[in-house]
């Protein structure tokens, strides 16, 4: 059975950073493409990255440009999301995804 | 950026109803569409891809139809688990869009 867990979310002020993990299970995580989803409260769904199985290429929505990093450790079939000089509206429940499966997700509250 | 305006926003049918919702993407996008369902507090549940393919243990009453920019979901015979959010995905090109959603109810 296919298990994405998210971890590392919480309340962190404006400015500062967090780092999300994804720990994958029940498929080979190295042959796929992995995304991180957001969803602010009570709104749609908002794709934040991708990354090529490999790693080798990463793909970012504008408003995280230069401030967001996706990676992943395939060794630790683990996918992360370091967030840095975090806003306000990027307070959001962050899923971790194949686009098939997903996380439950995790909540990040930007507030000071 | 490929815009994908989802309608209607909101729907109510009753049990056993024949419903319909819609996506319109902004240019083509070569049936790289996928339909999600998402329960309260739940995360999204992938229901159909490549526009008409469904997936495993969905039930065969959810069906997806279109091509080039007009996509729909189809669920013949609503039924009261049905009730949630629903929302197309363009995978064709970077950024990934979302449709805004439709709220399905039971009437």
């Amino acid at each position: 059975e296919v298990q994405l867990v998210e971890s590392g979310g919480g309340l962190v002020q404006p400015g500062r950073s967090l780092k999300l993990s994804c720990a994958a299970s029940g498929f080979t995580f190295s042959n796929y493409g992995m995304h991180w989803i957001r969803q602010a409260p009570t709104k749609g769904l908002e794709w934040v990255a991708s990354i090529s199985p490999s790693g080798g290429s990463t793909y970012y929505r504008d408003s995280v440009k230069g401030r967001f990093t996706i990676s992943r450790d395939n060794a630790k079939s683990t996918l992360y999301l370091q967030m840095d000089s975090l806003r306000s509206e990027d307070t959001a429940t962050y899923y971790c995804a194949t686009l098939d499966a997903w996380g439950q997700g995790a909540s990040v509250t930007v507030s000071s | 950026d490929i815009q994908m305006t989802q309608s209607p926003a909101s729907l109510s049918a009753s049990l056993g109803e024949t419903i319909s919702i819609e996506c319109r993407a902004s240019e083509d996008i070569y049936s790289n569409l996928a339909w999600y369902q998402q329960k309260s507090g739940k995360s999204p549940q992938l229901l159909i891809y490549a526009a008409n393919r469904l997936q495993d243990g969905v039930p065969s009453r959810f069906s997806g139809s279109g091509s080039g920019t007009q996509y729909s979901l189809k669920i013949s015979g609503m039924q009261p688990e049905d009730e949630g959010d629903y929302f197309c995905l363009q995978g064709s090109k970077f950024p990934l869009t979302f449709g805004s959603g439709t709220k399905l109810e039971i009437k």
